[in-house]
């Protein structure tokens, strides 16, 4: 079973550019996470999605971040301008639809650096 | 709001040793626990989780946890770890929301 991917991997850009991330989840999992991972710290939920419509995003920093998940499959997140707080690395996990389990499975992450 | 802590920031063990590493948690009703590793150069993944039941979860490679209530606490166990097991270890939970909150994570160092 092929996992969840993304990318780029890396990203380097300098502070007020933007940037966008890519995430293609597993097959048939309905819902899509992305999350934001500072370094030292543990993962930070931005928005979910379930099929494509959005979940939870109320720590997502929407004057900045946007995320859609068009057609309910891949989904782009996107940070415009970007400040360098926002240095990070972004995860994409998906699950299936039954929240019952709720087993995430992670993709390998971008990591961004903003300069 | 619901929160985890996770109190050892690096752990250094020789192989053989036992593991223990703590996460507590702060959320007053019904909680799934869950610990996640993340191996050097791998993706995070799920050691194991708690839903119900046995509060004594086994999971894969010898890693076990315990759900104490009274303590709010989820601690993960191994009786002897080896070198493979270096890796950075995460404690979530999730509460009556939808979403996981993950602790500030746990490096482990397992020494030849």
């Amino acid at each position: 079973e092929a996992g969840v991917a993304q990318s780029p991997r890396y990203k380097i850009i300098e502070k007020r550019q933007s940037v966008a991330f890519w995430c293609n989840p597993i097959s048939g999992h309905a819902t899509l996470y992305w999350y934001q991972q500072i370094l030292g710290q543990g993962p930070k939920l931005l928005i979910q999605f379930q099929n494509n419509g959005v979940v939870d995003d109320s720590q997502l920093p929407k004057d900045r971040f946007s995320a859609e998940r068009l057609k309910g499959v891949d989904s782009t997140l996107k940070i415009q301008p970007a400040k360098l707080e926002d240095s990070a690395v972004y995860l994409c996990a998906s699950s299936e639809m039954d929240i019952q389990t709720y087993e995430q499975y992670f993709g390998p992450g971008t990591r961004l650096t903003v300069t | 709001a619901q929160s985890v802590s996770q109190h050892n920031h690096h752990v250094i063990l020789s192989e053989a040793a036992s593991l223990e590493l703590g996460c507590n948690y702060s959320y007053g009703g019904t909680v799934n626990l869950f610990w996640y590793v993340q191996y050097p150069g791998q993706h995070l993944q799920l050691l194991l989780k708690y839903f119900s039941g046995d509060p004594l979860v086994k999971g894969i490679k010898g890693f076990e946890a315990e759900f104490i209530k009274s303590k709010f606490s989820f601690n993960l166990r191994k009786p002897s770890v080896q070198w493979s097991d270096t890796a950075e270890y995460f404690c979530a939970v999730k509460g009556s929301a939808r979403q996981l909150t993950f602790g500030s994570g746990t490096q482990l160092t397992v020494l030849p």
